[in-house]
């Protein structure tokens, strides 16, 4: 079955910038995503990314995919603390049978002042 | 333009009554997605639903559990006789036909079973 897996926990300083990491096995993966999670709060879709495509950039985001990898990579430039929350990758197939997402098990980073 | 909605935020149940969820999409949109999180956890596909229609319900445990999307009104998960595993956020997501691949989380519902 599909697995994405994510580290725990990230922590920077207030400024620096953020690289959170995500591997996946599906290689059927269509679309890659990452949401945002705030304490208590629903997901916030940031951005994704086609599985054709290497690399997005949006605003402070960069989204970088390795599909012989099997790699996707989340960069936060110049962190703020209003950045501090849980980072959920996630890859769906995407057929004509709907497009339920896979997650990971979140990163929460945290910034320092 | 609302984003999509749930209610109740919050749901405290006692072990063996009954839970109802409810999610209204965003505007436009006639496809949801239940998804559940357990505490520590990312989320967990349950069950794809179009107006009328289950369409992937792979993710739903074998009882207890229901989800139905009728032609008005709100999506609703329901769960029966409710056990204090079942405690988790319950989160839907709502789409475009045709641009599922953008998919709109509510805020959840947090259930705790006591």
């Amino acid at each position: 079955g599909e697995d994405v897996e994510q580290s725990l926990f990230l922590s920077v300083r207030e400024g620096d910038s953020s690289v959170i990491n995500c591997t996946y096995t599906d290689s059927s993966s269509t679309y890659l995503y990452w949401y945002k999670q705030e304490p208590g709060a629903g997901l916030q879709l940031l951005t994704y990314i086609f599985s054709n495509m290497d690399m997005k950039q949006d605003q402070r985001l960069t989204v970088l995919l390795n599909k012989k990898d099997k790699h996707l990579s989340l960069r936060i430039a110049d962190t703020q603390t209003g950045d501090s929350a849980i980072y959920f990758c996630a890859e769906s197939p995407n057929n004509n049978a709907g497009n339920m997402l896979t997650f990971g098990g979140g990163t929460r980073l945290m910034v320092k002042p | 333009n609302a984003g999509v909605m749930q209610n109740p935020r919050h749901l405290v149940r006692r072990r063996g009554q009954e839970a109802r969820l409810r999610c209204s999409p965003m505007k436009g949109h006639s496809h949801v997605y239940w998804y559940r999180q357990l505490p520590e956890e990312g989320l967990k596909f349950m069950v794809y639903l179009q107006k009328e229609n289950i369409i992937d319900e792979s993710g739903m445990p074998k009882e207890r559990f229901s989800a139905e999307f009728p032609k008005e009104g709100p999506s609703i998960l329901r769960i029966q006789q409710v056990v204090r595993g079942d405690s988790a956020a319950y989160f839907c997501a709502s789409s475009r036909p045709g641009q599922d691949y953008e998919q709109y989380f509510g805020p959840g519902t947090r259930l705790t079973v006591t």
